[in-house]
């Protein structure tokens, strides 16, 4: 399969833990985007990188958020000191600079649970 | 701050009927593009429309852009039960038509019964 993965696919852990998402974006995408999504809501934007960097932060991604594209190919999303509002979807994508419109591809999403 | 809305929130239909899903964007968008989620599943990209005015089709989908390109829809003519999710707009953040960063609107459920 070649199209965005995520894992893992679900995720439960207790208040005050650190959790560590991982995306694997298309192979020749240079665009990743991490977003947010809860239930009832669309995705909320949090952050974004060309290649290895990363180029904006939403004010939702507090300094409990961390994102990392290491070598411009897979991500990583950890999120220290879990709180129950951290509950969400966790969701990225990738896209492709310079085809027409910058079409985003969604992986299916690592969903967290904070209890 | 940039906000994208949409109406309604929730529809059923019956099957074979027909479905409209409204967009509006508080400022003036570079494109505007839709994707539909499926329950339990991730946004899927369905199209994008760049110029004022446009009017784009994909079999029983109907997508427009308004003359402003600040409003768009989406309609399905004689709804299917696999036309069942949820129907997201998006537009480029204001000051961000190079990044891709999309705001997306909250949604439009539909439901439909066979």
């Amino acid at each position: 399969d070649t199209g965005v993965s995520q894992d893992p696919r679900h995720k439960i852990t207790k208040r005050g833990q650190n959790v560590t998402f991982r995306c694997d974006p298309i192979s020749e995408h240079n665009r990743l985007y991490w977003y947010r999504q809860t239930l009832g809501q669309g995705p909320e934007f949090l952050t974004y990188f060309q290649n290895e960097a990363q180029l904006e932060k939403s004010r939702l991604l507090s300094d409990r958020f961390s994102a990392e594209r290491p070598k411009g190919s897979f991500s990583t999303l950890e999120i220290q000191r879990t709180e129950q509002g951290d509950s969400a979807m966790y969701l990225c994508a990738s896209s492709l600079v310079g085809t027409s419109g910058d079409t985003q591809y969604f992986g299916p999403g690592t969903r967290l649970t904070v209890l | 701050g940039q906000q994208v809305m949409q109406i309604p929130q929730y529809q059923h239909v019956q099957e074979g009927e027909d479905f409209t899903t409204y967009c509006n964007s508080s400022t003036t968008l570079s494109n505007i593009q839709w994707y539909k989620q499926r329950p339990g599943g991730h946004p899927v990209f369905l199209i994008q429309l760049v110029k004022s005015g446009e009017v784009k089709k994909q079999k029983r989908l109907t997508f427009q852009f308004g003359e402003a390109k600040k409003n768009s829809s989406l309609h399905i003519t004689a709804t299917q039960t696999t036309d069942v999710g949820t129907y997201f707009c998006a537009g480029p953040a204001t000051g961000s038509s190079n990044t891709g960063k999309l705001i997306f609107g909250q949604g439009t459920t539909l439901q439909v019964k066979p």
